[in-house]
C-alpha cells in the first residue's frame, strides 16, 4: 500500500534553512503530484506547495507567501521528494506534511495519500 | 481569499447516533470539496471528494453532499474508531487550496 513518510530535524534555529524529506513507498512519485503541507499551533492546515515529475521535467507551484523561500524538489531514483525553508522564523513552527495527489486527466486538488507529519520547531 | 468555515467546533456525541458537520465556503467551489479525518499521531485519511464521492474503502456510515457554498458531513451510526478531528478542503480553481479549522468529534 502507498505510504508516506517525513523525515528531517524536529528543531531548527531562526534564520537558518529547514529541509525536510518525504520518503514514498509503495508507488512511484512518477508521474503524480506531490505536496507539503503544515498546521501551526492554533491555526488551519496550510498548503505549501507542490512538485511532479512528469517526462524529464520537474513542475512546480508555491503559495505566494512563500515563494521566495520555499523549495520543493524530487528525487525519482530514491521514490523521494523534499522541502527547503530559508529564513526561519518562529512562525514557521509547525506540523509538516507530505501528501499525494490523485491522478487522472489532471491532478485533482485534494489528497489521497498523507504522512503522518513531523514536528518542527524554530527555536534558538 | 477563500475562507471555510466549519460548524460546531466541537460535537459530544454517543456511539450509534447519528452526526452531521457542516462546512460552509466563503464562494461557491461548485462541487470541489473534499473531508479527512484525522486522529492524533497518525496520517490524515481522506474520507470524501467531489463533496459527495467516497475514498477507496471508507464505509457506507460516511456520506457528503452538497454544492456551491453549504457542505455537510454525515457520519450514521457512530463507531468508536469515528471520534476523531474532521476538515474540510476546498480545491476549486486550486492551487491553492484551503482547509475548514476542524470540527472535533468527542465521545459525550
Amino acid at each position: 500500500q502507498v505510504q508516506l513518510q517525513e523525515s528531517g530535524p524536529g528543531l531548527v534555529r531562526p534564520s537558518e534553512t529547514l529541509s525536510l524529506t518525504c520518503s514514498v513507498s509503495g508507488v512511484s512519485v512518477n508521474p503524480f503530484y506531490w505536496s507539503w503541507l503544515r498546521q501551526s499551533p492554533g491555526k488551519r492546515l496550510e498548503w505549501l506547495g507542490y512538485i511532479s515529475h512528469i517526462s524529464y521535467r520537474d513542475y512546480t507551484k508555491y503559495d505566494p507567501s512563500l515563494n521566495s523561500r520555499l523549495t520543493i524538489s524530487i528525487d525519482t531514483s530514491n521514490n523521494q521528494f523534499s522541502l527547503r525553508l530559508t529564513s526561519v522564523t518562529a512562525a514557521d513552527t509547525a506540523v509538516y506534511y507530505c501528501a499525494r495527489h490523485p491522478t487522472g486527466i489532471q491532478p485533482a486538488g485534494y489528497f489521497d495519500y498523507w504522512g503522518q507529519g513531523i514536528q518542527v520547531t524554530v527555536s534558538s | 481569499e477563500m475562507v471555510m468555515t466549519q460548524s460546531p467546533a466541537t460535537l459530544s456525541v454517543s456511539p450509534g447516533e447519528r452526526v452531521t458537520l457542516s462546512c460552509r465556503a466563503s464562494q461557491s467551489v461548485r462541487g470541489h470539496l473534499a473531508w479527512y479525518q484525522h486522529k492524533p499521531g497518525q496520517a490524515p485519511r481522506l474520507l470524501i471528494y467531489g463533496a459527495s464521492t467516497r475514498a477507496t474503502g471508507i464505509p457506507d456510515r460516511f456520506s457528503g453532499s452538497g454544492s456551491g457554498t453549504e457542505f455537510t458531513l454525515t457520519i450514521n451510526s457512530l463507531q468508536s474508531e469515528d471520534f476523531a478531528v474532521y476538515y474540510c478542503q476546498q480545491y476549486n480553481n486550486w492551487p491553492p487550496v484551503t482547509f475548514g479549522q476542524g470540527t472535533r468529534l468527542e465521545i459525550k
